[in-house]
């Protein structure tokens, strides 16, 4: 069965400071990755996605993700953080099949002035 | 612009009631699906369809059904509302099984068994 943990349920960082936020996967092939942000009392929005050729991805906002097979990972970066860059992230495996999306549970960004 | 939508988007209901939370999508998406976001535990897949009269299980299905009677529509039902599925309920589509293709989330449903 596929899974997907997210170590980090909050952090914090400062606005214009680097952001790494982690994901590790569980699946026995060639994953579909995605990232997802959710800002309060709103649905989900993609930010990139990972499904074959370079493993570096960019996706909107500034952010980008960076797919490392052996180490069963694919952490979300962003080099500047915003204010309105505050809000939760998801990280989530699609099965080849395309039937089950799986969900980590979640990390909640806070940014400091 | 096509969307998504659900309805209601906040809701209080008694236990034991039936209740029926509506998702619309205008993109013309064979694939539906609902989940439940819950403190801890990210999204979970309640049931998912891939077109009209398929429908399917998902990791936690029980206490919920679902009809596809065509491709726009994908009622989520809660026979007997039970406090545990105090929740807030996200609808999703995408185009087809492609497993690379994005699945568009509605806005949520939140939803409150007293």
């Amino acid at each position: 069965a596929q899974s997907v943990t997210q170590p980090d349920i909050h952090i914090t960082v400062s606005e214009g400071a680097s952001l790494e936020l982690r994901c590790n996967y569980s699946y026995g092939a060639t994953p579909y990755l995605f990232w997802y942000v959710q800002s309060p009392g709103q649905g989900l929005q993609l930010l990139l996605k990972y499904f074959s050729g370079d493993t570096l991805v960019q996706g909107i906002k500034g952010f980008e993700a960076e797919f490392k097979r052996s180490q069963s990972s694919f952490n979300l970066r962003k080099p500047s953080v915003h204010w309105s860059d505050a809000a939760e992230y998801f990280c989530a495996v699609n099965n080849n099949a395309g039937n089950m999306l799986t969900f980590g549970g979640g990390t909640r960004l806070m940014v400091k002035p | 612009d096509a969307e998504i939508t659900q309805s209601p988007r906040h809701k209080i209901t008694e236990t034991g009631r039936q209740v029926t939370l509506a998702c619309h999508q205008t993109w013309n998406h064979n694939n539906m699906f609902w989940y439940r976001q819950d403190l801890g535990h990210g999204l979970r897949l309640i049931h998912y369809s891939y077109g009209v009269q398929d429908t399917n299980k998902g990791e936690v299905s029980d206490g919920y059904s679902v009809s596809r009677s065509n491709t726009e529509d994908l009622p989520l039902t809660l026979e007997s509302a039970a406090s545990s599925q105090t929740s807030v309920y996200f609808c999703a589509s995408r185009r087809d099984m492609n497993s690379g293709n994005t699945i568009y989330f509605g806005e949520g449903s939140w939803l409150t068994v007293v």
